[in-house]
């Protein structure tokens, strides 16, 4: 069983459109984040989400809107992509003392 | 302010020579540190915490105070250790936010 699973881990799409990026964590964590890996490689919060509650909230754009459905699931919107856009996006979960736990990662490749 | 910093954006060495990824924090407080591995196209792993004091894959890290360090070591580096490695600071005070370095790719040669 994957602990951490994204979806879809590829996508490539044009500038302007709307996409969005799921994630479902099985390990009964409460807290539930967002990363973005930019082309250097280095790694960034976006988010972060404790049962539900938006708990961390980066100078990330106003187009990258996250939605917690239940404390299992953290998915990422993102309206009107610019190439900017362009990155590996890693979901996590974690709970208590422990460390995170990744997901797999999904491209995003905007063109 | 939190910050990690891994200054060595690339490190290369020789299959059995020793290895030493460099990590530097500022954290005002009792860091809790961590080295996550990410091999090529796959998902950040967790390597090890200082807590546990353990030795994965043969790799160790010291918790240095008095230096704010936390490098990451190994006495004889393999080509399968190639990879990217992530030193991160967990925050006690902010939800758990962890604050990762810049990342060091390793590169071991045969």
């Amino acid at each position: 069983d994957t602990a951490v699973s994204q979806t879809p881990k590829y996508l490539v799409t044009q500038m302007g459109n709307d996409k969005s990026i799921k994630c479902e964590q099985n390990l009964g964590h409460d807290t539930m984040y967002w990363y973005k890996q930019d082309s250097k490689k280095f790694l960034k919060i976006m988010f972060s989400y404790n049962n539900k509650e938006l708990i961390i909230n980066e100078t990330v754009p106003n187009r990258f809107s996250p939605k917690s459905p239940d404390k299992a699931h953290l998915n990422l919107h993102i309206n009107s992509l610019e190439l900017g856009d362009s990155a590996v996006y890693f979901c996590a979960s974690s709970q208590g003392e422990d460390g995170y736990t990744f997901g797999s990662g999904t491209r995003l490749t905007v063109v | 302010a939190q910050r990690v910093t891994q200054p060595e954006k690339l490190l290369s060495v020789f299959k059995g020579a020793p290895v030493e990824l460099k990590c530097n924090y500022s954290y005002s407080g009792s860091p809790e540190l961590f080295w996550y591995v990410q091999y090529s196209r796959q998902r950040l792993q967790l390597l090890l915490r200082h807590i546990s004091r353990e030795s994965i894959k043969g790799f160790t890290a010291d918790l240095n105070k008095g230096e704010t360090s936390f490098h990451l070591k190994k006495p004889f580096a393999q080509e399968e250790d190639s990879a990217m490695y992530y030193c991160a600071l967990k925050s006690m005070n902010n939800f758990n936010k962890f604050y990762f370095g810049s990342g060091t790719k390793l590169n071991v040669k045969p």
